[in-house]
């Protein structure tokens, strides 16, 4: 069955703190990988795609890495409006699209 | 232009109502996606659009009816609905559907009373 795993659950940082999410997934066929950042009561925004293992894309503070087996998004010398849930997601070769129960970041000023 | 627009922002309904929840697009995105998110829980999908027809429905229940007038709008008829209905309601689009990422709309906060 396929599935996405996102840790930690929770994350907290000390501003410039810089650290790792980690998104772990098992499926039959992957399309893509997909981050986004989701902010309280709001849609998620889109960050990244990702298709196969060895790509890395990068935007501001942020950095996306895929391997066969897991993506991590790297978050470097964070800020506090970087606070918010970060969720991943995979694409399978049947078009099905799996969400990862996110890891929620606070960045402490 | 990324925008997905969602109408309305919040609404209350009680069992017996019939509402719709609307969706716009003007990306020229030809897929397009219902996603329903309870507190603290990821995205859960219900229903894709592709070109204007139903490709995926993931067994959501009967008093959920989408539809796609046109490939820049989509609607969430809304039927009978029980209290664990409550959710965020997010809709998506993309380009298509293998691979492109999908942008979303702000939500919809639905409550059933």
């Amino acid at each position: 069955e396929d599935q996405v795993t996102q840790s930690p659950e929770a994350l907290r940082l000390q501003e410039g703190e810089s650290s790792s999410l980690n998104c772990s997934y098992t499926v039959s066929g992957l399309r893509g990988l997909f981050w986004y950042r989701q902010d309280p009561g709001k849609g998620p925004e889109f960050l990244f795609t990702l298709y196969s293992a060895g790509e890395e894309k990068e935007k501001e503070r942020l950095k996306a890495t895929l391997t066969k087996k897991e993506s991590f998004l790297h978050i470097t010398a964070p800020k506090p409006e970087d606070s918010a849930t970060y969720l991943c997601a995979v694409q399978n070769t049947g078009n099905q699209f799996y969400f990862g129960t996110g890891t929620s970041l606070t960045v402490i000023p | 232009d990324t925008e997905v627009t969602q109408t309305p922002k919040h609404l209350v309904m009680g069992m017996t109502n019939k509402k719709s929840l609307k969706c716009e697009q003007h990306m020229g995105h030809r897929a397009m996606y219902w996603y329903k998110q309870k507190a603290k829980k990821p995205p859960e999908l219900m229903f894709v659009y592709s070109y204007e027809k139903l490709s995926i429905n993931e067994s959501v229940p009967s008093r959920f009816s989408p539809e796609c007038p046109n490939s820049s709008l989509l609607n969430l008829h809304l039927h009978a609905l029980q209290p664990e209905d409550s959710a965020l309601y997010l809709c998506a689009s993309s380009q298509g559907q293998v691979p492109y990422e999908q942008y979303f709309g702000p939500g919809t906060r639905l409550t059933v009373t």
